[in-house]
């Protein structure tokens, strides 16, 4: 799978949008974009995934560059349950093969 | 939706023992399961993927014999850590696709956490 860079950690206050950035310079055509979140003690849980187009969703929107190099996941309105890891993973299909996660970008978020 | 169950959700054991970590599909069957561990402060690590019927494929480092993982069912795949020792307490995850669906999300179970002493 091709690799994704994530800042570290990022922070937002309550009730404001969160932005959080992926590159993937190295995508191939085929390579769907995923973000996946991990609260404190959990696994990880599904939040957005894309292709080529921006994609909306009830937790989330995901906004793809359109050279596909880089994306972002906003957060229209961060709550402090929002606070986690936010992993963007690329992942070719089709094929039933696992996830391959890197570092993530650590979201806080400040009352 | 679909459900990843996981069990116990958190295991303290003496050294030399053995533990059995269970991760049931609820609502879907999964020829294909994932088992991931996760130490404090990092990211998942993919220790092996468990197929029905037939055996689980580790990856490198990962030692078969020490972690077995068991996929008796569409529904149930089981992770066993034998002779346990301080240095495998961690955090381990399972995670499925319902089968025939490769495009759709991982779900993951909650995790369990390992307490070696």
């Amino acid at each position: 799978d091709a690799k994704t860079t994530q800042p570290n950690s990022m922070e937002s206050n309550e009730e404001e949008p969160v932005h959080l950035p992926c590159n993937h310079s190295t995508i191939s055509g085929t390579d769907y974009i995923h973000w996946y979140r991990q609260l404190p003690s959990q696994g990880p849980e599904y939040v957005i995934h894309g292709l080529t187009s921006n994609v909306n969703n009830r937790m989330a929107s995901l906004a793809i560059a359109e050279d596909r190099k880089s994306s972002t996941l906003i957060l229209h309105r961060a709550t402090l349950r929002d606070a986690a890891v936010y992993y963007c993973i690329l992942r070719d299909v089709p094929g039933n093969t696992p996830l391959v996660f890197g570092k993530g970008t650590r979201l806080s978020v400040i009352a | 939706g679909a459900v990843v169950s996981q069990h116990p959700s958190r295991v303290i054991c003496k050294s030399g023992t053995s533990v059995k970590i269970e991760c049931r599909s609820l609502d879907f069957q999964a020829t294909t399961m994932f088992w991931y561990r996760q130490f404090p402060k990092q990211s998942l690590m993919l220790m092996a993927t468990s197929n029905e019927g037939s055996k689980a494929t580790y990856e490198q480092g990962v030692e078969k014999d020490k972690f077995l993982i068991n996929h008796a069912s569409l529904t149930l795949s089981t992770l066993t850590v034998t002779s346990a020792h301080p240095e495998d307490s961690s955090f381990y995850i399972c995670s499925a696709r319902a089968s025939g669906t490769d495009r759709s999300p991982l779900h993951f179970g909650n995790g369990t956490r390992l307490t070696v002493t």
